[in-house]
């Protein structure tokens, strides 16, 4: 089955250090995802791709976060700095850009920020 | 604004008994509607989704949703639960027309007991 893969799974890090989480979408998937995911907000829309292009990053904090797709194999999600409160599991999605088809999700990546 | 509400955060049910997660959505616009499920440590899986046509839909491991247009609703059902469906579920939606953004409610946490 293909897979959406993130890496890595866990990162642990100090406070005022950069972060990169990285995203394989499903080979032919057009469209990607970053969702975070809190207990106390749930479910988060970062960001999202189309064809490599960013189409709406509101959901991003401007001034740490940034998103990136460098070629159509590999999304990245950079904090610099980061701040404790980004401690969340960070999830990518792809999909196949219809916009009534499923989105298929990675494991995450469980970021702590001490 | 669109949203989705999921009724229960928490759901306990003994093992082999029937159980109903409640999702209802505000829209003023035609949305897709799906479920996921998420086990510990995991991303999101497809459970099951609602296009068009028949308003029951099945989805993988027993669960159904029907699609209550005049109620706004898409509750999953099971008649008969394993403890292996103890998991996170999440209703979403995906407004007709806005690049197939996933909007999700705050998830129900289902809790199977022997």
């Amino acid at each position: 089955d293909a897979r959406v893969t993130q890496t890595p799974r866990h990162k642990v890090t100090e406070m005022g250090q950069e972060v990169t989480m990285r995203c394989q979408p499903i080979l032919g998937h057009n469209t990607v995802f970053w969702y975070r995911q809190t207990m106390m907000q749930g479910l988060e829309l970062l960001a999202y791709f189309r064809n490599r292009a960013p189409l709406d990053d509101s959901g991003m904090p401007k001034d740490r976060f940034s998103a990136e797709m460098p070629d159509a194999t590999l999304a990245t999600l950079k904090i610099q700095p980061s701040e404790p409160r980004d401690s969340a599991v960070y999830f990518c999605a792809s999909g196949p850009g219809q916009g009534s088809q499923p989105q298929h999700f990675g494991d995450g990546t469980r970021l702590s920020i001490l | 604004a669109q949203s989705v509400t999921q009724l229960d955060s928490q759901v306990p049910v003994f093992e082999e008994a029937p159980v109903e997660l409640r999702c209802n959505y505000s829209s003023s616009v035609s949305v897709y509607l799906f479920w996921y499920v998420q086990y510990p440590n995991q991303g999101l899986q497809l459970l099951l989704k609602y296009l068009s046509g028949s308003t029951l839909v099945k989805g993988i491991n027993g669960f159904e949703a029907e699609f209550n247009k005049s109620q706004t609703s898409f509750h999953l059902r099971k008649p008969s639960v394993h403890i292996s469906d103890t998991a996170e579920y999440f209703c979403a939606v995906i407004i007709y027309n806005q690049g197939g953004k996933l909007i999700f409610g705050q998830g129900t946490e289902l809790s199977v007991k022997p």
